[in-house]
């Protein structure tokens, strides 16, 4: 079945430890790829977004993301994560109409 | 600018009630959506519809009905409310189809409870 998998449920850090969360999809054809972040009590707000050209992305907060097509990967990375990066990070493929969700990866930043 | 405004911010209903969500936004987005967030579980897709008039199933459509009467409002209907539907349900919105440069804008959820 066509899905968007996000391999860890629940990651924790220490304050400047790296991040990488990974994501990987099994649609076919040219897709369009995402990162949204949820703040706890706060709806999804976008990270950063892959459409096409340099497969390494930057989005906001110092994260970014690299699209390796061959993999069908779309991993998000952080070099020195904060505790306010505490949050739940979702992968996102953009069919024709509409958008599908990975299941999600809580990330907990301890200080 | 409001955006995407979600009301109520929470409910508790029982069995076999009947509810209905509403969402409004403000930036005159042609493609708006429902989903449901479920612990493990990510966002599943309702309905969604690409204009006024127009809707559309998504992936778990059962158990809920939407209208698009005008551009503005996507109400969501629970006509007869169930376990299973206790979740949190989000809206979201975008200018256009998001296979093109247009990322979703999301309301602040509605948190249903089912008893």
């Amino acid at each position: 079945a066509q899905s968007v998998s996000q391999h860890n449920h629940h990651v924790i850090l220490s304050e400047a430890a790296s991040l990488e969360l990974g994501c990987n999809y099994s649609y076919g054809g040219t897709v369009n790829l995402f990162w949204y972040v949820q703040y706890p009590g706060q709806h999804l707000q976008l990270l950063l977004k892959y459409f096409s050209g340099d497969p390494l992305v930057k989005g906001i907060k110092g994260f970014e993301a690299e699209f390796i097509k061959s993999k069908f990967s779309f991993n998000l990375r952080k070099p020195s994560v904060q505790w306010s990066d505490t949050a739940e990070y979702f992968c996102a493929v953009n069919l024709i109409n509409d958008m599908r969700f990975g299941a999600g990866t809580r990330l907990t930043v301890k200080p | 600018n409001a955006g995407v405004t979600q009301t109520p911010k929470f409910r508790i209903l029982k069995i076999g009630q009947s509810m209905t969500l509403q969402c409004a936004q403000d930036m005159n987005h042609n493609y708006m959506y429902w989903y449901r967030q479920d612990p493990g579980m990510g966002l599943k897709l309702i309905y969604y519809s690409v204009g006024a008039g127009i809707t559309d199933k998504g992936e778990v459509p059962n158990g809920y009905n939407v209208s698009r009467s005008t551009t503005e409002d996507f109400p969501l209907r629970l006509e007869l409310a169930a376990p299973s539907q206790t979740s949190v349900y989000f809206c979201a919105s975008s200018y256009s189809t998001p296979k093109g440069n247009s990322p979703l804008h999301f309301g602040n959820g509605t948190r249903l409870t089912v008893t």
